[in-house]
C-alpha cells in the first residue's frame, strides 16, 4: 500500500533558525512522484516541487532545498534562515505512474507539518 | 495566466440538502482532481476526470459524484449531506498529469 508519513505534527522555530520537514514513504513501484505543498491559513495549497523517482539529486531553490534519499525512502524539505512568512502547513504527497499516459492524478497526502516561526 | 478558481469559496447547508461545488482549472489542463481535507482524516483523494471522463475515484460513498465539461471545468455534487461532509474541498488542474495546482477551495459547513 501506498502511504506517506510526516512524524513531526509540529514545530516551532525562531527567525533565522534553519527547519528540516521530515517525510518517509512507502510504495510498490518503481516509478512515482513525491511533491511538496505549503498551506498557508487562507486554505490554498501552494505546489513547492516535484521530483520524479528517477532523479535523485538534491534540489535547492533560494532558502529551500530537498533531499530525497530512495535508499530510506525519504524526501526532506529544509528551510534556511526561516521567515515569519514560511509559517503554514507543510504537506508532503505521493503519486504514482501509471500505465495509460502520465501520473495516476491521485495524491497521497501525508498528514502535514504545521510550522511556527517566531520574531 | 489565472490559476484553478473554485466557486463559491464559502457555503453552508442543512442535513439532508445537496450542493454542487465548482472548479475551472488552469487554461489548457485538461486533468482535474477532487480532495476533500478534514482535522481528522487530512486529505483524500475524491475523484479525477481527464478529458471529461472519470479515471479514478477514491473510496468515498455513492453521495459523492462529480462530471467534467468540454472546457475541462468541473463540478463535483455531494447529495444528501451529513454533518461528517464538513469540509475542505480542494481541486487541483494538471496539464500532464504529472503536476497538481490547486484552487483555495470551498469550504463547506452543514449543520
Amino acid at each position: 500500500a501506498q502511504k506517506v508519513t510526516q512524524a513531526q505534527t509540529e514545530i516551532s522555530v525562531v527567525e533565522k533558525e534553519d527547519v528540516t520537514l521530515d517525510c518517509v514513504y512507502e510504495t510498490r513501484d518503481t516509478t512515482y512522484y513525491l511533491f511538496w505543498y505549503k498551506q498557508p491559513p487562507s486554505g490554498e495549497l501552494v505546489f513547492l516541487i516535484r521530483r520524479n523517482s528517477f532523479d535523485e539529486q538534491n534540489e535547492i531553490s533560494g532558502r529551500y532545498s530537498w533531499n530525497f534519499q530512495k535508499s530510506t525512502s525519504s524526501f526532506n524539505f529544509t528551510i534556511t534562515a526561516s521567515q515569519v512568512v514560511d509559517s503554514a502547513v507543510y504537506f508532503c504527497a505521493l503519486s504514482e505512474f501509471m500505465n495509460y499516459g502520465g501520473s495516476q492524478g491521485n495524491l497521497i497526502f501525508g498528514k502535514g507539518t504545521k510550522l511556527s516561526v517566531k520574531p | 495566466k489565472a490559476g484553478v478558481t473554485q466557486t463559491p469559496r464559502y457555503l453552508i447547508k442543512t442535513r439532508g440538502q445537496q450542493v454542487t461545488l465548482s472548479c475551472s482549472p488552469i487554461s489548457g489542463h485538461r486533468s482535474v482532481s477532487w480532495y476533500q481535507q478534514t482535522p481528522g482524516q487530512g486529505l483524500q483523494f475524491l475523484f479525477e476526470y481527464f478529458s471529461e471522463t472519470q479515471r479514478n475515484k477514491g473510496n468515498f460513498p455513492g453521495r459523492f459524484s462529480g462530471r467534467q465539461f468540454s472546457n475541462s471545468r468541473s463540478e463535483m455534487n455531494v447529495s444528501t449531506l451529513e454533518l461528517g461532509d464538513s469540509a475542505l474541498y480542494l481541486c487541483a488542474s494538471s496539464l500532464n498529469r504529472e503536476d497538481a495546482f490547486f484552487g483555495q477551495g470551498t469550504r463547506l459547513t452543514v449543520v
